[in-house]
């Protein structure tokens, strides 16, 4: 009974391809998150979607682009890969955005190893 | 911007000995959670604090929110090796109520 799952848990691939990492949620949570975590651990937020409708979008380059068909689906698509963007990327859901700046808590995915060459 | 520091970065402790990691924020804080990673594994909620003050406790972890807001701690009462992991916390972006931001974590190892 996985609550946030993503596949592939690892993605090696060359320079200049374009990859897609898929994430599934079934809590029922409203709010979908993207985050990359670099080789030191950093943890920092790509994306945010409320009810399918992008909430934030840090400035990440235009290559990565995500899509929400439904409230428990949030992909992550990325073109032309560099060597940069190796890392590991995780999804995550929480119940809803949170209130006056109250976050709900946020439920990781597994995560996903992406390793460009 | 607004930074969310955790000191300190790393921390290699005895088993059975204590350990406490910090997180600093340049800003008044609405909220603070924290959340640990097991090495290899994704980031797993543990707590949130909203009191100015606040003091809970989780077993052998306790967990403090600063009166002025801006700082809290988690302090971990003789360390078990299924504490090793990295220990972050995590609040809102001043600027912008719907971003959260993390801090830079705490790694913590044990020694047997």
């Amino acid at each position: 009974d996985t609550a946030v799952s993503q596949t592939p848990k690892y993605l090696v691939t060359q320079m200049g391809n374009d990859k897609s990492i898929k994430c599934e949620q079934n809590l029922g949570h409203d709010t979908m998150y993207w985050y990359k975590q670099d080789s030191k651990k950093f943890l920092k937020i790509m994306f945010s979607y409320n009810n399918k409708e992008l909430i934030i979008n840090e400035t990440v380059p235009n290559r990565f682009s995500p899509k929400s068909p439904d409230k428990a689906h949030l992909n992550l698509h990325i073109n032309s890969l560099e060597l940069g963007d190796s890392a590991v990327y995780f999804c995550a859901s929480s119940q809803d955005l949170g209130r006056q700046g109250i976050f709900d808590e946020q439920f990781f995915g597994p995560g996903t190893r992406l390793t460009v060459l | 911007g607004q930074q969310v520091m955790q000191i300190p970065q790393y921390q290699h402790v005895q088993e059975g000995e204590d350990f406490t990691t910090y997180c600093n924020s340049s800003t008044t804080l609405s909220n603070i959670q924290w959340y640990k990673q097991r090495p290899g594994g994704h980031p797993v909620f543990l707590i949130q604090l909203v009191k100015s003050g606040e003091v809970k406790k989780q077993k052998r972890l306790t967990f403090q929110f600063g009166e002025a807001k801006k700082n809290s701690s988690l302090h971990i009462t003789a360390t078990q090796t299924t504490d090793v992991g990295t220990y972050f916390c995590a609040g809102p972006e001043y600027s912008s109520a719907s971003k959260i931001i993390f801090g830079s974590g705490t790694r913590l190892s044990i020694r047997p």
